[in-house]
């Protein structure tokens, strides 16, 4: 297996402010982590995939300018949502591929509750 | 078009019981599956995965089946306990050995085992 950690767990802040949120690989090294959203009972939505060292690439209908991803080394991504508003709310969750036996897997960190007042 | 379908939202199962877990999908392309494990308010958990040449993978208590003419794939977990009810999501990757990390999520299919 493999650990991936989100920091922070919890956060509630006002609108208008912005909120960084951690994802790290703590036992490897990962060139490529992605982001999801999850809403209330729904699956995983993926809004971007963060690349060391290179833009992200984000999905379709995900504000590049509104969810800033940096992916500056090998072990940490962050996404920086900017003048967070309440529709904002939502659990957020990385993930870090490692790539193991010739395949690839992602790894998911425990995620990131964001409540936007 | 969603390449990958988990057409049972739920699944209630008697503890001991098996509990059969099913995921269509529709990319050939796709090489490399996937299934997750996942508790309210926490991140997916990996546990277990299938490549495509083979059909059947087993760790302890889970199997995955494989059959690629049928494109579904199936979780079987045996004999359940409690402590398996929670949502399990299917993924599947395509160009798996080429590098690419990027999975494609089926919407999960919550189980409940039932004490």
């Amino acid at each position: 297996g493999a650990v991936v950690s989100q920091h922070p767990s919890r956060v509630i802040c006002k609108s208008g402010t912005s909120v960084k949120i951690e994802c790290r690989s703590l036992d490897f090294q990962a060139t490529t982590m992605f982001w999801y959203r999850q809403f209330p009972k729904q699956s995983l939505m993926l809004m971007a995939t963060s690349n060391e060292g290179s833009k992200a690439t984000y999905e379709q209908g995900v504000e590049k300018d509104k969810f800033l991803i940096n992916h500056a080394s090998l072990t940490l991504s962050t996404l920086t949502v900017t003048s967070a508003h309440p529709e904002d709310s939502s659990f957020y969750i990385c993930s870090a591929g490692k790539r193991e036996r010739g395949t690839n897997t992602q790894y998911f960190g425990p995620g990131t509750r964001l409540t936007v007042l | 078009d969603q390449q990958v379908k988990q057409n049972s939202p739920s699944l209630s199962v008697q503890e001991g019981r098996i509990s059969i877990l099913n995921c269509d999908y529709t990319n050939s392309m796709f090489d490399y599956f996937l299934w997750y494990k996942k508790y309210p308010a926490e991140g997916p958990t990996f546990l277990i995965s299938i490549s495509s040449i083979k059909d059947k993978n087993e760790d302890g208590r889970f199997t995955v089946f494989l059959n690629k003419s049928a494109k579904h794939l199936s979780l079987h977990i045996v004999p359940s306990q409690p402590g398996d009810s929670a949502v399990y999501f299917c993924a599947a990757s395509a160009d798996s050995g080429a590098g690419s990390y990027q999975l494609t999520f089926g919407k999960g299919t919550k189980l409940s085992v039932i004490p």
